[in-house]
């Protein structure tokens, strides 16, 4: 169990670009979850994946960003046209829930976005 | 929807006992949560407590879950400096389980 990884850790780029994040949960985890988080506050949803199957996404999450879980293992979340406001903290998480296990979602180590 | 209010700062002295307070107001929880963030990190699970429990210990960490009156809190005995960070609680909130969770308490630890 190597834990949730995420790439790149620390992301610096111009207003305007578009950026790309990546996130490899646990192994055999079936839920992945895309929060973001800014200074001084605890963690918000953005979106989450059960398997490859985007279920829920939050008004947060405009039409600027996009997230995939092609193969349901590994996700991208992309950033189009990037905004000063962008500029936060991307944190994946990953758990398994079945028919009789519910296990606590583990995150990573996040990817920190800065915009200039 | 879901809230979830956490007092921000906590000082205590090393050796002493902390204790970090939450309160949610989504009583269909089934499982809440405290997390753990240290400088640039991402969160660590430190501990959770199904609902139908009023307290869990985990070696120097106690939770206590007051349903009635929507509270949960984190005691940490025998703080140490390696302790200080940001403690989040967090709590399910839709049929996917996303985490709604508070600002954090800041618990700094000093000689």
């Amino acid at each position: 169990d190597t834990g949730v990884s995420q790439d790149p850790r620390h992301k610096i780029t111009k207003r305007g670009q578009n950026v790309t994040f990546r996130c490899d949960p646990i192994s055999e985890h079936n839920r992945l979850y895309w929060y973001r988080q800014t200074l001084g506050q605890g963690p918000e949803f953005l979106t989450y994946f059960q398997n490859e199957a985007q279920l829920e996404k939050s008004r947060l999450l405009s039409d600027r960003f996009s997230a995939e879980r092609p193969k349901g293992s590994f996700s991208t979340l992309e950033i189009q046209r990037t905004e000063q406001g962008d500029s936060a903290m991307y944190l994946c998480a990953s758990s398994f829930v079945g028919s009789y296990s519910n296990q606590p979602q583990h995150f990573g180590d996040g990817t920190r976005l800065s915009i200039l | 929807g879901e809230d979830v209010e956490q007092s921000l700062f906590l000082s205590v002295r090393e050796g002493d006992s902390s204790v970090i307070n939450c309160t949610y107001t989504d009583s269909s929880s089934t499982y809440l949560y405290w997390y753990k963030q240290e400088p640039g990190a991402g969160l660590q699970l430190l501990t959770y407590i199904f609902s139908n429990m009023d307290m869990k210990q985990d070696q120097r960490l106690t939770v206590l879950l007051n349903k009635k009156d929507k509270h949960l809190s984190l005691r940490i005995a025998d703080t140490q400096t390696g302790d200080s960070a940001i403690y989040f609680c967090a709590v399910p909130h839709g049929g996917y389980n996303k985490l709604i969770f508070g600002a954090g308490t800041r618990l700094a630890v000093h000689p």
